[in-house]
């Protein structure tokens, strides 16, 4: 069974430009949420899909959106990326009234 | 102020010590309380949840929960080498349809 899955691994873009990463969740999992980790941080909770909807949003601004498919799976897109958003992003998953899990992450670098 | 304060470290320590790692937090909503191991350049890595007060074992990991104290910790008994990575505590108010809140992460090495 395999666990949660992001593509790609590596993103290199410059300031001013969009991106879209991806998300494939764990098989039952029907919650995605995205988190973002700056270097020597914590993850930081960007926001929660279930059914589709969003269903919570941390302090992020709306360069930040996702979308989840009828499958599950999701993407996160970041428009007019600015230096500071070089992170690691992570994908996690949960299946209903349980704790989530980790995908690997895509490690994004804006130029 | 953070919602949730962790121990820096980094954490050096002998192979077969005992490790200690610690958090506090203010919100006393927090009811789930999570720790994550994460290699480096990977995703984190589920290790333990507890809900409310109380201590939970899993081989050789313990975490405790004190919600008076709003006090968490993860001791890990006979520390292996492999046991070096970062360590990171999280909590929520709801375990599931509920954000995570994290800690900025332990770096404990485990010496041969």
């Amino acid at each position: 069974d395999a666990g949660v899955t992001q593509s790609p691994t590596h993103l290199i873009k410059t300031r001013g430009q969009q991106v879209t990463l991806r998300c494939s969740p764990k098989s039952g999992h029907d919650t995605v949420s995205w988190y973002q980790q700056a270097l020597g941080q914590g993850p930081q909770f960007i926001f929660q899909y279930y059914e589709e909807e969003e269903r919570q949003r941390g302090n992020f601004p709306d360069r930040f959106s996702g979308h989840q498919f009828p499958n599950y799976s999701s993407e996160l897109n970041v428009n007019a990326l600015l230096l500071g958003d070089s992170a690691l992003y992570l994908c996690a998953s949960s299946p209903l009234a349980d704790t989530q899990y980790f995908g690997p992450g895509t490690r994004l670098t804006v130029l | 102020q953070k919602e949730v304060e962790q121990d820096p470290g980094p954490l050096s320590v002998p192979e077969g010590a005992i490790v200690s790692l610690n958090c506090t937090y203010s919100n006393s909503a927090f009811q789930y309380f999570m720790w994550y191991r994460q290699y480096s350049r990977k995703g984190p890595e589920l290790l333990m949840y507890t809900y409310s007060s109380g201590n939970k074992e899993d081989g050789r990991f313990t975490a405790q929960v004190d919600k008076s104290s709003k006090y968490i910790s993860l001791f890990i008994r006979d520390s292996q080498p492999s046991d070096s990575a970062t360590y990171l505590c999280a909590m929520s108010a709801i375990i599931h349809a509920g954000k995570s809140t994290f800690g900025d992460g332990t770096t404990l090495t485990v010496k041969p």
